[in-house]
């Protein structure tokens, strides 16, 4: 079966840059998706079809996706940023989901 | 304003059933391809089910396939999870979520609802 691999946390400096990374085979040939969740929450998608952002999403958040490797960028990261960030993408009629990353703003 | 609320979800003993609801409103439910994503206490997001605008096709994850079946009613503008022989790996937060037709993305998602499995 597809998986997704996330490092499982990482740590960031306000307003310096955070970018997590999301690996899977050939991924660059499907839609990565990003989600972030905060503790007690739903998640929110915060990039799709691997750059574009939802609306009410911040021009912080960016992403991309290139080889096997998706990336989600955040400028200028602010401790709201604090959260739990997943990739998604879909495999043969299925979804998959990274393991998370938490990222520490601190 | 997009809206969706699981309810159903309790504690239930290895082996027992449960039913899961979601009720959306806010769009047009009958044109969204609908998810159910599970997050078992402490754990990630791991994806359970779709079922696509109509309900004429069904995926499921290896780990409950044959075990729960998704299905949908238009007319209710509800979503369905039919959990059965449950066991205590199904403990989690279940969430609905919506995605526009086409769509690789869950772009909206519920509060969830919790599911025990405990004797």
């Amino acid at each position: 079966s597809y998986e997704l691999t996330q490092p499982p946390s990482m740590s960031v400096s306000p307003g310096q840059t955070a970018s997590i990374t999301c690996s899977g085979d050939k991924l660059v040939y499907k839609y990565a998706s990003w989600y972030q969740q905060k503790p007690g929450q739903s998640p929110v998608l915060v990039i799709y079809e691997d750059y574009k952002r939802p609306s009410g999403i911040p021009e912080r958040f960016s992403g991309s996706n290139s080889g096997n490797i998706a990336t989600l960028t955040i400028s200028g990261t602010q401790a709201m940023d604090e959260a739990d960030y997943y990739c998604q993408a879909w495999d043969s009629s299925t979804v998959v989901f990274g393991g998370g990353t938490k990222l520490t703003v601190l | 304003e997009v809206k969706l609320v699981e309810s159903g979800g309790s504690l239930v003993q290895p082996g027992g059933s449960l039913r899961l609801s979601c009720a959306a409103s806010g769009f047009t439910f009958s044109s969204y391809w609908m998810h159910w994503v599970r997050q078992a206490p402490g754990k990630g997001l791991v994806w359970v089910s779709r079922i696509n605008s109509d309900g004429s096709s069904t995926s499921y994850a290896d780990s409950v396939k044959g075990r729960i079946t998704i299905s949908r009613d238009n007319a209710k503008n509800t979503l369905f999870l039919q959990m059965n022989s449950l066991k205590a790996e199904d403990t989690a937060v279940y969430y609905c979520a919506s995605s526009r037709s086409g769509s690789y993305s869950c772009d909206n998602w519920g509060q969830g609802t919790l599911v025990t499995v405990s004797s």
